[in-house]
C-alpha cells in the first residue's frame, strides 16, 4: 500500500535549525492529514493536522503545509530541539482510518 | 493527561496459542482501533470498533482476529490462533470522534512474539 510515502528515511538537523520532513499521498479522496512522533517503545504521539480546506496549520513551533495539487505535505519544526529527535509519521484519514506513511527518523543534534 | 493503557507490555506465545491483548482507552472516547506494526513496515489498521460492533475492518483482521469490549472500559484483540508472520507491535488507539479534529490516541503497544 503506496499511498501515503515518506520518501527520505531520516533526516538530520542541528539545534536551533528548521527541520522540514515531507510526505506525499496519491488518493485526492484524502481530507484530512495528521503527524505523529513515536519514541522508542511508545505508541505514536499526535502532533498536529491539517483539514484539506486549508493549506497550513501552526501550533509553536510546528507547522503543517499542505499541496493538494500536488498531493504533498510538509512538517516544519523550527527551532529544532534535541528533544525532537525521533520517527515521524505522516498520516491520511481514509473514512476514519489511518493510512501511514513509512515514517522518518529525525535527529537533532546539539 | 489521560491515556490509552495497553497490556501486556511483551508477549511471548507459541503458533497455534490464542492470545488476547488488552487495551484500556480513555474514559470518554467513543471510537476504538487495533493497528499493528510488524518489524521494519509501515503500522497498519486493523479494526475500528464503535457503539459495540465492528464500524470497519482491514483485509488482515481475518477470522482469526476478533475484538470485543467486554465491560465499560477495556477493548480486547484476540488472535485465535497464532501465526509466525502475526509478531508484531501491536497499537490500540481511541478518539472521541470517528474523523476530523479528533485525533487517534494510541498506547504505548504491546510486542507480540510468535515463535
Amino acid at each position: 500500500d503506496q499511498q501515503v510515502k515518506q520518501n527520505s528515511p531520516s533526516l538530520s538537523v542541528q539545534e536551533g535549525r528548521i527541520s522540514i520532513l515531507n510526505c506525499d499521498y496519491t488518493n485526492s479522496m484524502f481530507d484530512y492529514f495528521l503527524w505523529y512522533k513515536k519514541y522508542p517503545a511508545e505508541g505514536p504521539t499526535f502532533l498536529i493536522s491539517i483539514s484539506s480546506i486549508k493549506d497550513k496549520n501552526e501550533d509553536g513551533r510546528f507547522t503543517v503545509f499542505l499541496n493538494k495539487s500536488a498531493k504533498h505535505l510538509s512538517l516544519h519544526i523550527v527551532p529544532s530541539q534535541p528533544g525532537d529527535s525521533a520517527v515521524y509519521f505522516c498520516a491520511a484519514d481514509n473514512t476514519g482510518k489511518l493510512i501511514f506513511g513509512q515514517g522518518t527518523t529525525l535527529q537533532v543534534k546539539p | 493527561e489521560p491515556e490509552v493503557t495497553q497490556t501486556p507490555s511483551h508477549q511471548v506465545t507459541q503458533m497455534g496459542q490464542e492470545v488476547i491483548l488488552r487495551c484500556v482507552p480513555i474514559s470518554n472516547h467513543l471510537y476504538f482501533y487495533w493497528y499493528r506494526q510488524i518489524l521494519g513496515q509501515k503500522v497498519e489498521f486493523l479494526v475500528s470498533f464503535y457503539n459495540n460492533e465492528i464500524s470497519e475492518k482491514s483485509e488482515i483482521f481475518d477470522d482469526q482476529f476478533s475484538v470485543e469490549r467486554p465491560d465499560g472500559s477495556n477493548f480486547t484483540l484476540k488472535i485465535r490462533s497464532t501465526k509466525l508472520e502475526d509478531s508484531a507491535m501491536y497499537f490500540c488507539a481511541s478518539s472521541v470522534q470517528a474523523r476530523h479534529n479528533s485525533p487517534l490516541h494510541f498506547g504505548n503497544g504491546t510486542r507480540l512474539t510468535v515463535t
